[in-house]
């Protein structure tokens, strides 16, 4: 089984700031890695997926990065609503998802 | 709009059975792969398994911690999921999600469904 590590588990931020969240995979998963957003009470939603690939109505702020084993996901200026917890998700292997990152506000 | 209604979950006692349903509306139900993720009570997300369409393929896959146990299925004609879960244990506790899918990743998701395991 693939296994997602991602840091930092929080991330204390103020809005404007850039955010950079990291997801790093137990062996290569090619480009086949999505990240999506959660906020409390909601279902996930799909933010990247293919690493580089902005999912509908996603704003550039988000950008993607990485290949193989490591990746990385960025928030350019963070605006409020931002603040939520994102996971990462390999798809090259079945499907697991990684433990999560949460932005909050610093 | 694409809209995916669960349905089906509930309380259920141990080594007992549940089936859950996703109704899929607003898009072509059967070319598109749909998978199920679930979440324990303020927990990660939990990759069940998925379905292919059937144009491509229909493989089946489900996660380590539910083969034997889970079985996914859809019926194109219905637009309908479904996840047949046995054998359920207090740990399958979690709100069910359906997602469809957008290039291998679940771009689409129901508003969940509560299953909870206890005696």
């Amino acid at each position: 089984e693939i296994m997602l590590t991602q840091s930092p588990a929080t991330l204390s931020l103020s809005p404007g700031e850039r955010a950079t969240l990291s997801c790093r995979a137990s062996q290569s998963v090619s480009t086949y890695l999505a990240w999506y957003q959660q906020k409390p009470g909601q279902a996930p939603r799909l933010v990247m997926y293919d690493v580089t690939n902005r999912a509908t109505g996603i704003p550039a702020r988000f950008s993607g990065s990485g290949s193989g084993t490591d990746f990385t996901l960025t928030i350019s200026s963070l605006e409020p609503e931002d603040f939520a917890v994102y996971y990462c998700q390999q798809r090259y292997y079945s499907g697991t998802f990684g433990q999560g990152t949460k932005v909050e506000i610093k | 709009e694409v809209q995916l209604v669960e349905s089906g979950g509930g309380l259920v006692q141990p080594g007992r059975s549940l089936r859950l349903s996703c109704r899929g509306s607003g898009f072509t139900f059967g070319a598109y792969a749909v998978a199920w993720v679930r979440q324990a009570p303020g927990k990660g997300l939990d990759w069940v398994g998925f379905i292919r369409s059937k144009a491509s393929g229909g493989a089946i896959e489900h996660a380590a911690s539910v083969k034997g146990r889970f079985t996914i299925s859809r019926d194109d004609s219905k637009s309908m999921a479904y996840l047949q879960m046995n054998s359920l244990k207090i740990e399958d506790t979690a709100v069910y999600y359906c997602t469809r899918e957008i290039e291998g990743a679940s771009g689409y998701w129901g508003q969940g469904t509560l299953v909870t395991v206890s005696s």
